[in-house]
């Protein structure tokens, strides 16, 4: 069965730090596009950040220079390290699988999150 | 940043009603649009890809449409499953975005 579980999640402090992990099971991690969501209490979604099979990664810009997407193939694990929290960063982290496929007349590939997991909860608070 | 507009962003249908709700992109992203519908305290659950893709396992009476900065979901005939929550997301670049979301509610 394919499924991701996270964890990690806790109340934290102002300016501290927190890794997220998300262990999938059913295909490996590093084959696949993997992207973090969050969903801040009653508010919508935002994507977070996002690493591409080949390992290049990208941010949103509040998270940029505090966030670091990671995977590690041999526990085929995808991680959120998240340095400097605030207030702001309160939220349910999903961690997602992104499948590709082929855009008719375009370069790149069109992205779509398949499967998620259930979500770890951060807060940030003193 | 590419700027999702959802509108509206809450509705009330009965059920069997037939539900639209509406995705304008800030500028044109193709077909590079997704759908996903939430309920509460759930993951979100994709429903659509491409704009017209319907994920496997996802029922025919979700449709959609659309391309450049216009795009649509429709719901044929509203089941009791349906009331939750949905956002469009453009994956045309990074960062992706949402839109704010639809709720769709019980009248």
């Amino acid at each position: 069965e394919v499924q991701l579980v996270e964890s990690g999640g806790d109340l934290i402090q102002p300016g501290g730090s927190l890794r997220l992990s998300c262990a999938a099971s059913g295909f490996t991690v590093s084959s696949n596009y993997m992207s973090w969501v969050r969903q801040a209490p009653g508010k919508g979604l935002e994507w977070v950040s996002v690493i591409y099979s080949g390992g290049s990664t990208y941010y949103t810009d509040s998270v940029k220079g505090r966030f670091t997407i990671s995977r590690d193939n041999s526990k085929n694990t995808l991680y959120l390290q998240m340095n400097s929290l605030r207030a702001e960063d309160t939220a349910v982290y999903f961690c997602a699988r992104e499948e590709t496929v082929g855009v008719p007349g375009a370069t790149s590939q069109a992205m779509y999150a398949d499967v998620w997991g259930q979500g770890t909860t951060v807060t940030v608070s003193s | 940043d590419i700027q999702m507009t959802q509108s509206p962003s809450s509705l009330s249908a009965s059920v069997g009603d037939r539900v639209t709700i509406t995705c304008r992109a800030s500028q044109s992203i193709s077909t590079y649009l997704n759908w996903y519908q939430q309920k509460p305290g759930k993951a979100p659950k994709l429903l659509m890809y491409a704009a017209s893709s319907l994920q496997s396992g996802v029922p025919s009476r979700f449709s959609g449409s659309g391309s450049g900065t216009g795009f649509t979901l429709t719901i044929s005939s509203l089941q009791p499953e349906d009331f939750a929550t949905y956002y469009c997301q453009q994956s045309y670049n990074t960062p992706l975005t949402f839109g704010g979301g639809t709720k769709v509610e019980i009248k």
